[in-house]
């Protein structure tokens, strides 16, 4: 069984301030673990994953996340907030042949 | 990066009509999947493929149905649709040597 938990429905940081996005995940298995960004009205685009290589993933539009097996965490961060990257961020989680298991969301509220 | 194409984007219908959701991919993936999701919510698996001829019902029980007669098309059919299917339906398919889902950029669906 696979399982990942966002924690915060909702985040709202300043423009220019540290971007935190929190996933802890479950896993019987060595996962793979994803972040995901969907813009309104969008489909859901990758944004980074991990698939056992380098713990720190960089992915797009400065974004990065640390695969922590001791922390059972994969949180996504950015340096500097910038008001295009207001959206919703879904963590996933996949191995051992299952199907992708997704999270429920964390909409990022830039503020100006 | 896949390519998925999914029409219509939008869709807006009367109670009781049938309508079918395109989904097609140039990837040659031998999985698809649907997921609907409603505004600001998380995804629900509703209908998933790993091959040609090959259909399997979601996570979250759903009155569509789907085929898959080519590899590249994964078409979502309602056959009489309500008020209770307006949502968004988003369709992913699955690089296995990335081992990464790729989404198309969904159709919303709203029935009066």
């Amino acid at each position: 069984a696979q399982s990942v938990t966002q924690l915060g429905s909702h985040v709202s940081v300043s423009e220019g301030a540290l971007v935190l996005l929190r996933c802890n995940y479950s896993s019987s298995v060595p996962p793979y673990l994803f972040w995901y960004v969907q813009y309104p009205n969008q489909g859901l685009q990758l944004l980074l994953k991990y698939t056992s290589a380098a713990t720190l993933v960089k992915g797009i539009n400065g974004f990065e996340a640390e695969f922590k097996k001791s922390e059972t965490s994969f949180h996504l961060t950015k340096p500097s907030a910038h008001m295009s990257d207001a959206a919703e961020y879904f963590c996933a989680i996949s191995g051992g042949y299952q199907k992708v298991t997704f999270g429920t969301g964390t909409k990022l509220q830039v503020i100006p | 990066e896949a390519d998925i194409y999914q029409t219509p984007r939008y869709l807006v219908i009367g109670t009781g009509k049938k309508i079918t959701l395109e989904c097609s991919q140039t990837m040659g993936h031998d999985k698809m999947y649907w997921y609907q999701q409603d505004p600001g919510m998380e995804l629900h698996l509703i209908h998933y493929s790993y091959g040609v001829n090959s259909t399997e019902k979601g996570d979250l029980s759903s009155e569509s149905t789907v085929s898959r007669i080519r590899t590249e098309h994964f078409p979502l059919t309602l056959e009489s649709a309500r008020p209770s299917h307006t949502s968004q339906y988003l369709c992913a398919s699955h690089d296995r040597n990335q081992e990464t889902q790729y989404f198309g950029p969904g159709t919303r669906l709203l029935v009066l």
